[in-house]
């Protein structure tokens, strides 16, 4: 358990569809992150948010959009997907952005399968 | 540019052994260093950090992880290996010139055989 809680950790979704990941953190964090891990690369960083406002949008697509109601959660929107959007999606959390020294918190992820 | 690298994709070591996973990397300025451990379909976990004083980490499940400024690496390391300890290791820095990323390298697997 590591205070970071996403559901569903299980998503199948053909490209038309609408549907949403959620994050939760217990951790009383300011800072909020969405990455995507695929197979074969690095983790790539998608999305920051510090105190409920988006700062960092690393260049992803519009068909994902990012919400922030509060420091606690954070959703990822996803709309009319690709293939090659199938993905583990993780959400982490940390104490704030810019400590250094901030250790990055992360979710069990959600596995996304786009058919 | 800022980076870290894993130069071993895969890493095999008897039960009972020791195991290093080999880390180095370049930033601007101080280093701050982490490692994270995947088990299969899960999340990345937490084992330790280096942000200053001992050279020497100590982490989680009896891992550690030896700073060296002069070689820029941060190795990591357990005298004993448990096949339990079999999993997806990555090795992080923070990118000291955008607070809000964290660089991660391309992950090692570690298998640990009875």
């Amino acid at each position: 358990e590591t205070g970071v809680t996403q559901t569903p950790r299980h998503l199948v979704m053909g490209m038309t569809n609408k549907k949403s990941l959620k994050c939760e953190q217990h951790l009383g964090h300011n800072a909020m992150y969405w990455y995507k891990q695929s197979a074969k690369k690095p983790l790539e960083l998608m999305f920051v948010y510090s105190l409920e406002e988006r700062v960092e949008n690393n260049s992803v697509p519009s068909r994902f959009s990012p919400e922030c109601p509060n420091s606690s959660h954070l959703f990822l929107h996803l709309h009319t997907l690709q293939p090659e959007d199938s993905a583990l999606y993780l959400c982490a959390s940390s104490q704030d952005r810019l400590g250094l020294g901030n250790t990055i918190y992360f979710g069990e992820g959600s596995w996304l399968t786009v058919v | 540019a800022q980076s870290v690298a894993q130069p071993e994709d895969q890493v095999n070591v008897a039960e009972g052994n020791p195991l290093t996973v080999k880390c180095t990397y370049s930033v601007s300025g101080n280093p701050y260093l982490f490692w994270y451990v995947q088990y299969p379909n899960r999340g990345l976990q937490f084992l330790l950090k280096y942000i200053t004083g001992d050279n020497l980490v100590k982490g989680s499940y009896g891992f550690e992880a030896e700073f060296n400024k002069s070689q820029t690496s941060f190795h990591l390391k357990k005298p004993s290996a448990l096949v339990s300890d079999s999993a997806l290791y990555f090795c992080a820095v923070r990118d000291t010139l955008s607070a809000s990323k964290i660089i991660f390298g391309s992950g090692t697997r570690l298998s640990i055989r009875p």
